[in-house]
This record gives C-alpha cells, sequence and structure tokens, in this order.
C-alpha cells in the first residue's frame, strides 16, 4: 500500500499565480480531508469529502480556494490568485469510511508564495 | 461543535522522565478522540483512540491516554521519555460519524539526554 500521495513535495511561487495541490488517496478509502498547518493557527480543517462529495468546506479561507475531488482516487485544491498568506503546508489525508476510525496523512506539500 | 485545547505549546522532560502532555475538549455529543504525532518533515501519524470501549488507552510506543468525561480530558502520558519520542503531539476530537476530525494546535515534546 502506498499509503496517500501528495504532489508537489515543495512549490514555490509568486504572489498572484495560480497554485495546484493534488492528492490521491488510499485505494477503497471514502473519505478525503485537507488540512493546512502554519506555526500561529496549528492544523486547520479546509475541506472534507465523503464519496466524492463536499460535506463541509467551512474551513476554505476564502473564494480564492477550491477544492474538487473528481473521482475517487483524485482530489485538488487550488488556490487562485496566491497571497504570501496562503503560505503554509497542506496535508491530505483519507479514511475508509463515515466511521471515526483513524486518518492516513500525506506527507503534504510545503507551499511557499513570495 | 467539537473543540480542542492543548495546554502548553513546548513541554520539555529529560529522558527516562514522565511525559504529560494535556488536552481538553469540548464536544456537544459523546466524542471520538485521538493522539496524534508528527515527526519532522512527515505527515500525521495515529498513536491511539478513543472511542468509548474503555477509558484507559493504549497506544503505540508506550503512549496511553485516559478519558475523563468529568474534566473532559484525554491527558497522554508515557511513563519513561526516550529520546526518539521528541515530536509534535497533536490531540483530536470528532463528533457524529462521518464528520471530519478537528485538532488542537499541538504540543512540541523535546527529551534531553
Amino acid at each position: 500500500d502506498a499509503g496517500v500521495i501528495q504532489s508537489p513535495r515543495h512549490e514555490v511561487t509568486e504572489m498572484g499565480q495560480e497554485v495546484t495541490l493534488r492528492c490521491k488517496p488510499i485505494s477503497g478509502h471514502n473519505s478525503l480531508f485537507w488540512y493546512r498547518q502554519t506555526m500561529m493557527r496549528g492544523l486547520e480543517l479546509l475541506i472534507y469529502f465523503n464519496n466524492n462529495v463536499p460535506i463541509d468546506d467551512s474551513g476554505m479561507p476564502e473564494d480564492r480556494f477550491s477544492a474538487k475531488m473528481p473521482n475517487a482516487s483524485f482530489s485538488t485544491l487550488k488556490i487562485q490568485p496566491s497571497e504570501p498568506r496562503d503560505s503554509a503546508v497542506y496535508f491530505c489525508a483519507s479514511r475508509p469510511g463515515p466511521q471515526n476510525e483513524k486518518l492516513f496523512f500525506g506527507s503534504g506539500t510545503q507551499l511557499s508564495v513570495l | 461543535a467539537q473543540s480542542v485545547t492543548q495546554l502548553g505549546s513546548h513541554v520539555s522532560v529529560s529522558e527516562g522522565a514522565l511525559v504529560l502532555l494535556r488536552c481538553n475538549y469540548s464536544s456537544s455529543v459523546p466524542p471520538y478522540l485521538f493522539w496524534y504525532v508528527q515527526y519532522p518533515n512527515q505527515g500525521l501519524q495515529l498513536l491511539l483512540k478513543y472511542t468509548s470501549a474503555a477509558t484507559l488507552v493504549k497506544g503505540i510506543n508506550g503512549f496511553e491516554a485516559e478519558f475523563k468525561k468529568s474534566e473532559t480530558s484525554f491527558h497522554l502520558t508515557k511513563p519513561s521519555a526516550h529520546m526518539s519520542d521528541a515530536a509534535e503531539y497533536f490531540c483530536a476530537v470528532s463528533g457524529e460519524a462521518g464528520t471530519a476530525l478537528i485538532f488542537g494546535k499541538g504540543t512540541t515534546l523535546s527529551v534531553s539526554s
């Protein structure tokens, strides 16, 4: 099992550019989560999906952020336009089902917006 | 709604000393509670979870946590710290099935020789 796969591992971009983060959950997992980690705010839930359907996106900071899950094996988090305050580590996690089982985390994408 | 407060953003102990990391939760329904550990440049890994089966939960690497409903606490302990325990530790809570985990801000554990 390859685990949750995130790409890229590191992203450096300039303010105003579009950024797309990618996530491949563990095969067979029905729930997918996007979290953002910063020193100031800790680990914040941005959005999560059950069976490819967005359930709660109240954590998405602004309209500049959008997330999609077109199928069970792929999700994207897009920031357009990016700003320096978006610099953070973005984690994707997946879970086998809706029960409160453990989350499996990817290694994260370190985003730096200059 | 659920929330978690971790008391102390940084805890320092000596090797062999007791580790105590504090977590208090707020939940409108019976909670599911978790402790995760994050090593540098890695994602989070599950240490242990409480799902109402037993109030004292044993996890990996010698860690355990006790659920105390009267105190709304779920503190993490380990009798004897190892250097390899140095990491960031997160407490998390969720409510109804199908909902997301809400994490605390984390506690960085330092272990000195």
